[in-house]
């Protein structure tokens, strides 16, 4: 599609259940990238994929978050164990190709609460 | 950490033109600025970027500096739907690869009736 789509837009937790999110990149992107923002304006990288493979995975935290990119599916970031806090909205992004001069595009995310 | 640092918050006049400054003081040779914006709790949008000249497209013009180390976005007609939180990022350049965007606290721009 011409827009990067996350489901669900919004995902209630109870603490210690998992939780699932979903970024289909724009068609035609091969890299793909995933942030948090747990305060309004402050933004978290988590991970990057180049098509399947893990680019990046610097900012993920070790123990209890996941994520997968497979051919012809949604992207996936998984959160086992959730905690108090995981609340926060999460996004992704796409870009046409490696390189500095090429913009990342967001989808609008995925607000993650955790109860 | 973000290599940037720009005002909290800004006002504009409806109709009149929006400068966003940005001071990027230690930027180097082969790095990017770029700017997105993120209206109510949308994603971060694109808006433009650049390296040492300016640019223009159907959204914004993007002023830098001869030495690089500063950068205004210019919103030429800002408008009510250009209250946003903007964002001014440099971005490395990383060969065989797409680096991560490093977001500071960025500039609450709103703009007034």
């Amino acid at each position: 599609g011409e827009e990067v789509a996350q489901t669900p837009k919004h995902l209630v937790r109870g603490e210690g259940q998992k939780a699932k999110l979903y970024c289909a990149p724009i068609k035609g992107h091969s890299y793909v990238f995933w942030y948090q923002q747990v305060l309004k304006n402050e933004f978290k990288f988590l991970i990057s994929f180049q098509n399947e493979n893990v680019f990046d995975e610097t900012g993920m935290p070790k123990e209890r978050f996941s994520a997968k990119c497979l051919p012809n599916s949604p992207c996936s970031l998984e959160i086992q164990a959730t905690k108090l806090e995981d609340s926060a909205v999460y996004f992704c992004a796409s870009s046409q190709s490696g390189g500095v001069n090429q913009p990342q595009h967001f989808g609008d995310g995925t607000r993650l609460s955790i109860l | 950490d973000a290599k940037t640092t720009q005002p909290p918050s800004m006002d504009c006049a409806e109709g009149r033109a929006a400068n966003l400054p940005c001071n990027h003081s230690t930027i180097s040779g082969n790095e990017y600025v770029y700017w997105y914006r993120q209206i109510h709790s949308q994603g971060p949008q694109y808006i433009i970027h650049g390296l040492k000249n300016n640019e223009t497209n159907e959204m914004a013009s993007l002023i830098i500096t001869e030495d690089r180390k500063s950068s205004t976005l210019i919103l030429p007609h800002a408008t009510l739907r250009d209250t946003a939180v903007y964002y001014c990022i440099v971005r490395v350049r990383h060969q065989g690869g797409s680096e991560k965007l490093v977001f500071g606290k960025g500039t609450k721009l709103t703009v007034n009736p």
